[in-house]
């Protein structure tokens, strides 16, 4: 049972570039979450998605973007690229049936680099 | 800002002793998640806890939630040097979706 997987492991962009990362849940979830993680720091939300919508949204700008497609996976676009969305980037897979508890599975990250 | 505020930041211990971090949290939540994260890798989850539950054991880990007072502990038993990572509570909020996460306690287990 393959967990959850992201790609790529690393990335370096520059600054006012764009990137797109993708996640694919583990088998049997149907939700996908995206987290930002500064060095040292907690992981932030930055949305959730259920049934290919997004359903809430943490507190980052527009520039970030999110999809979710018909085979749950998941991709994250962040657009003009800043110095300061350099972090690790985790999505995280759980399933939201009827009384379900919201236990989610996280991927090893993709590790984004701006300079 | 983050919600959760674990304490301590760091800990420091020697193999076979117990470790104790504690949460605190602002809101009302469903339940509060204790996850593992070794060297800014994935995180892996721990533990569920829900607002109803008091107590829960997995293993070497129990989890206490007081509700009354916003707060949660994670102790580990009889640690051992592969404990050593960061650890983090996470609260489910209720009537959303979004998962909070805190700052982390960061544990050194010594061999």
């Amino acid at each position: 049972d393959a967990g959850v997987t992201q790609s790529p492991t690393h990335l370096i962009k520059t600054r006012g570039q764009q990137v797109t990362l993708r996640c694919s849940p583990k088998s049997g979830h149907d939700t996908v979450s995206w987290y930002q993680q500064a060095l040292g720091q907690g992981p932030q939300f930055i949305f959730q998605y259920y049934e290919e919508e997004e359903r809430q949204r943490g507190n980052f700008p527009d520039r970030f973007s999110g999809h979710q497609f018909p085979n749950y996976s998941s991709e994250l676009n962040v657009n003009a690229l800043l110095l300061g969305d350099s972090a690790l980037y985790l999505c995280a897979s759980s399933w939201r049936g009827r009384g379900g508890p919201d236990t989610q599975y996280f991927g090893p990250g993709t590790r984004l680099t701006v300079l | 800002s983050q919600q959760g505020e674990e304490d301590p930041q760091a800990l420091s211990i020697q193999e076979g002793e117990n470790a104790t971090m504690n949460c605190s949290y602002k809101t009302s939540i469903n339940n509060l998640q204790w996850y593992r994260q070794n060297s800014g890798r994935g995180l892996v989850h721990l533990i569920l806890i829900r607002s109803n539950e008091r107590e829960k054991h997995s293993g070497r880990l129990r989890v206490t939630l007081d509700t009354s007072k916003k707060s949660s502990s994670l102790l580990i038993t009889a640690s051992r040097a592969a404990d050593t990572a960061s650890y983090f509570c996470a609260t489910g909020q209720t009537g959303g979706f979004k998962t909070i996460f805190g700052a982390g306690t960061r544990l050194f287990v010594k061999a």
